[in-house]
C-alpha cells in the first residue's frame, strides 16, 4: 500500500461530460502529480501541485485543470470529454517537489468515455 | 517526444536467471533515475533509484547501473523470480525534480 488513494477506481461516462478525479497523498507528503497512461502508453506528465501552488505542467489539455486544497488533497477536472481521454489516471506524491526523493503512486482511476 | 525510451516491450527469462531491462534517454541534464514495477490493476510501486553522480546502486537483487556517456540506464534482477513479472517503467527527474519523464514499460515474463 502506497499510502496515496485515488477516487473513483473505475468511471465511464459520456462524450462532453464532466467529470473530478480525485487524489489523497501520502501523509507528509506536499507534492502531488498526475499523469495520464492511455493503452499501452509509458506514463505522460500532466501537472504538479506542491504545497497548494502549481509547480509543473506537462501536456495537460486545456480541457483539463486541476487543483490542490489546503489539505493537500488534490482533484483533476476533465471536461467536455472525448473517446481520446479514456485512460488510467495516476496519482503520485512526493516528500518535496524539490528533493531528490521518488514519487509513490496510487492505484489509478481507469476513466472510459463513450 | 520521448526523451524516455524503452525499446524492449517484453522480455521472457527463466527462474533463477538474471533479467537486465534497459532504458535510453536523450536529455543529458537528466540527473536523478527511477525504476518502477507495475502489476495489473496497481499503480507503479518505486523499486530503486540512481542519481547522476553514481554508476551503480543497488538494493537486494536489484542493481541499477547508469552509463551517462552513453545515457543509458539498466536494471538488473538477480536472481529472477516468478514473482518479478510484472511491467516495468524507468524514469528520469531533471536538477528540480519537479517532472518525472517515464518509459512506455517493459513486460518481464519470469517462467517457472
Amino acid at each position: 500500500d502506497s499510502g496515496v488513494t485515488q477516487t473513483p477506481k473505475h468511471l465511464i461516462t459520456a462524450t462532453g461530460q464532466r467529470v473530478t478525479l480525485r487524489c489523497s497523498p501520502r501523509s507528509g507528503d506536499l507534492s502531488v502529480y498526475w499523469y495520464q497512461q492511455s493503452l499501452d502508453q509509458g506514463l505522460q506528465f500532466l501537472i504538479q501541485y506542491y504545497n497548494g501552488e502549481e509547480r509543473a505542467k506537462g501536456n495537460i489539455l486545456e480541457r483539463f485543470s486541476a487543483q490542490q486544497f489546503p489539505d493537500l488533497h488534490s482533484e483533476l477536472n476533465l471536461s467536455s470529454l472525448e473517446l481520446g481521454d479514456s485512460a488510467l489516471y495516476f496519482c503520485a506524491s512526493s516528500v518535496d517537489g524539490g528533493l531528490a526523493s521518488p514519487l509513490h503512486f496510487g492505484n489509478g482511476t481507469r476513466l472510459t468515455v463513450t | 517526444d520521448q526523451q524516455v525510451k524503452q525499446n524492449s516491450p517484453s522480455l521472457s527469462v527463466q527462474e533463477g536467471r538474471i533479467s537486465i531491462l534497459n532504458c535510453d534517454y536523450t536529455n543529458s541534464m537528466f540527473d536523478y533515475f527511477l525504476w518502477y514495477k507495475k502489476y495489473p490493476a496497481e499503480g507503479p510501486t518505486f523499486l530503486i533509484s540512481i542519481s547522476s553522480i553514481k554508476d551503480k546502486n543497488e538494493d537486494g537483487r536489484f542493481t541499477v547501473f547508469l552509463n551517462k556517456s552513453a545515457k543509458h540506464l539498466s536494471l538488473h534482477i538477480v536472481p529472477s523470480q516468478p514473482g518479478d513479472s510484472a511491467v516495468y517503467f524507468c524514469a528520469a527527474s531533471l536538477y528540480n525534480f519537479n517532472k518525472f519523464y517515464f518509459g512506455s514499460g517493459t513486460k518481464l515474463n519470469v517462467k517457472p
